[in-house]
Formats: structure tokens, C-alpha cells, sequence
């Protein structure tokens, strides 16, 4: 069965601390992943994709296919940071994203 | 380019009415999406199209009916309300695969 699990509803962090979002899969194959951020009044937006390699506002994400993790990482975390944010994996037929439940991400000074 | 919106922003129904929520973009992306998002349960697929005159059924799609006419709009039916659908509604699209959607403000629904 396809799966996300994004075991933590809310993560708090002091502004300047590390930051790791956690996300788990479930998939037969090669995974397509992505992370996509809610900022509070905001349309969701998508900020970065495995295949991509990039780092976005300091944001990386490695796939790890022993571990079927794809955890969202930043080594200084900053209170425009805070936001919801939703690991998303691309469906078997490739015709639509399966959404974990989302993380809320916390930063305060 | 005003990318993907979404008509109404807000609405309120009494159980048991109908009504239709449109979204519409601009950016000629074959595939578009309606989620709905829960707090607690995340984004859920509802109904997705792959192209104009195609329809397929997502995660939650019971309650719910959806027509892709046009390329540009993807409308999303309720035909009879009930406050479990109470919810924020999302339409998406994206230009091939599910790769990289964009998303549309968000329709907040209230069913009483």
C-alpha cells in the first residue's frame, strides 16, 4: 500500500536551532517525493522535490530508500519558517500525490 | 497570469442544499485536483482529471461529483450537504505527471 507518515503533528524550536521534519513512506518501486509549505493565510507551495537535489530557503531533504525516509532538514531554523508543512509521494499509476497529514513548524525567538 | 483560483472564497449550506465550487487556472495544465484538508487528517484527494472530459475518483469521493468540461476549469458538485463535508477545499494542477502542483486559495465550506 502507498503511504506518507509524518508522525509529528507539531514540532517547537527555538529560532537559530536545527530543524528536522520527519517523513516515512510506504512504496513498491522507485518514490517520486516532495515537500510542500502552508504559511498561515497562504496557498500550499511546493519547496522542494527528491529528483531535484536543490536546497530551498535553506531547506534540504535526502531520500533514504532503506530507511523509506524522506526527512525535511535546515541547520538554523528561522521564525519566517513557521508553517505547516506536508510530505507528498506520487501515486503507483503516477496521476496524483498521496499527502501525509502535515507537520506544524513552530520557531520562536 | 493569475495561476489557479478558486469561486467562492467562503460559503455556508444548511444540510442538505447544493451547491458547486469552481476552480479555474490559466497556466494550460492537463491535470487538476480537488483536495479536501481536515485538521488532523492533512490534504485528501477528492476527485483528480488527467484532461479535458476525464474524471477518476481520489481518496474520499463520496458526496462528491466532479466535471472537466473545459481544460481550464475543474468544478466540484455537492448535491446534497452534510457537515461531515464541512472542510477547506483545494483545487490543484499541474502540467503532466503529479509532480509539482499548484494550488488554489482554498474554499472554506461550512455545512450546518
Amino acid at each position: 500500500a502507498q503511504r506518507v507518515t509524518q508522525p509529528e503533528k507539531l514540532l517547537s524550536v527555538f529560532k537559530g536551532a536545527p530543524v528536522e521534519l520527519k517523513c516515512n513512506y510506504s512504496y513498491s518501486g522507485s518514490p517520486e517525493l516532495f515537500w510542500y509549505v502552508q504559511y498561515s493565510r497562504q496557498r500550499l507551495q511546493l519547496l522542494l522535490r527528491h529528483i531535484s537535489r536543490e536546497s530551498i530557503k535553506g531547506f534540504t531533504a535526502d531520500l533514504n530508500k532503506g530507511e523509506t525516509s524522506f526527512h525535511l532538514k535546515k541547520p538554523f531554523a528561522q521564525e519566517e519558517d513557521s508553517a505547516m508543512y506536508y510530505c507528498a509521494l506520487v501515486n503507483q499509476a503516477g496521476t496524483a500525490l498521496i499527502f501525509g497529514k502535515g507537520t506544524t513548524l513552530s520557531v520562536s525567538s | 497570469n493569475a495561476g489557479v483560483t478558486q469561486t467562492p472564497k467562503f460559503r455556508v449550506l444548511k444540510t442538505g442544499q447544493s451547491m458547486t465550487l469552481l476552480c479555474a487556472q490559466d497556466m494550460n495544465h492537463e491535470y487538476m485536483y480537488w483536495y479536501r484538508q481536515d485538521p488532523g487528517m492533512g490534504l485528501r484527494l477528492i476527485h483528480y482529471s488527467v484532461g479535458e472530459g476525464t474524471t477518476a475518483k481520489g481518496e474520499v469521493p463520496d458526496g462528491y461529483n466532479v466535471s472537466r468540461l473545459k481544460k481550464q476549469n475543474f468544478l466540484l458538485g455537492l448535491e446534497s450537504a452534510a457537515p461531515s463535508q464541512t472542510s477547506v477545499y483545494f483545487c490543484a494542477s499541474s502540467d503532466g505527471l503529479a509532480a509539482s502542483q499548484y494550488f488554489g486559495p482554498g474554499t472554506r465550506l461550512t455545512v450546518l
